[in-house]
């Protein structure tokens, strides 16, 4: 089944702890991206990738790092989160810039 | 940077009336709309989208309608149903200097009223 899979689903962490949201594709999409979703916010885009190797600053890229290493992967790390970086968030993947963009199932992060 | 407007925040409609999402961007080199509808806890999926080469677009009761020059484009339900109920966002990118990035509206609530 052609998805975009994050994972953990739900995370609770504690200010300054890294850690990495994980998101894989499986439709060789070339482009990827990660959003948060705060209320009456809409989505903010993140950090974008056009192709391996190849990332870039979305609108609040802020206290976040990505990497796409892998065509099919494209993780979201927090070296060091604050509570303001509770949200929901999305990664999501389109076969090409500017088309259709499949969302994975959202990581709901709660820093505390 | 694209900023896009996206108008009203919330709506609430009868069963079988018509709705209108409206939305306003900034940047005159975007090219492709999207409208995405995110039922309650789930993840947002495309519903229609349209490009900057066409006026308008047509999916059975959904249509969206794009004007270039006055940069705004809106998103036509008709014959409403329950299940239309949804948070609804438009969307904007587009090619040149702010090539992939891709910029949302903050959404509209739409409740449908059997």
């Amino acid at each position: 089944e052609a998805q975009v899979t994050q994972n953990p689903r739900y995370l609770i962490t504690v200010t300054g702890k890294k850690l990495t949201v994980t998101c894989s594709q499986n439709m060789n999409h070339e482009y990827m991206s990660w959003y948060r979703q705060d209320p009456g916010l809409g989505l903010r885009q993140i950090y974008y990738s056009m192709n391996v190797e190849v990332t870039d600053k979305g609108d609040v890229p802020e206290g976040y790092k990505v990497s796409r290493k892998e065509k099919r992967n494209f993780p979201l790390i927090l070296e060091s989160p604050s509570p303001n970086q509770t949200s929901l968030y999305f990664c999501a993947s389109s076969l090409a810039l500017n088309t259709e963009a499949f969302f994975g199932q959202g990581t709901r992060l709660t820093v505390v | 940077g694209e900023n896009v407007e996206q108008h009203p925040s919330t709506l609430s409609v009868q069963e079988g009336d018509s709705a209108v999402i409206k939305c306003t961007y900034s940047d005159s080199a975007s090219n492709y709309f999207p409208w995405y509808k995110q039922e309650l806890g789930k993840r947002p999926q495309l519903i229609i989208d349209i490009r900057s080469n066409v006026g308008e677009k047509k999916d059975q009761r959904i249509a969206v309608t794009l004007n270039k020059t006055a940069k705004h484009f809106s998103l036509h339900i008709t014959e409403t149903q329950p299940e239309d109920s949804a948070v609804y966002f438009c969307a904007a990118s587009g090619l040149g200097t702010n090539a992939g990035k891709s910029t949302f509206g903050d959404g509209t609530t739409l409740t449908v009223k059997p």
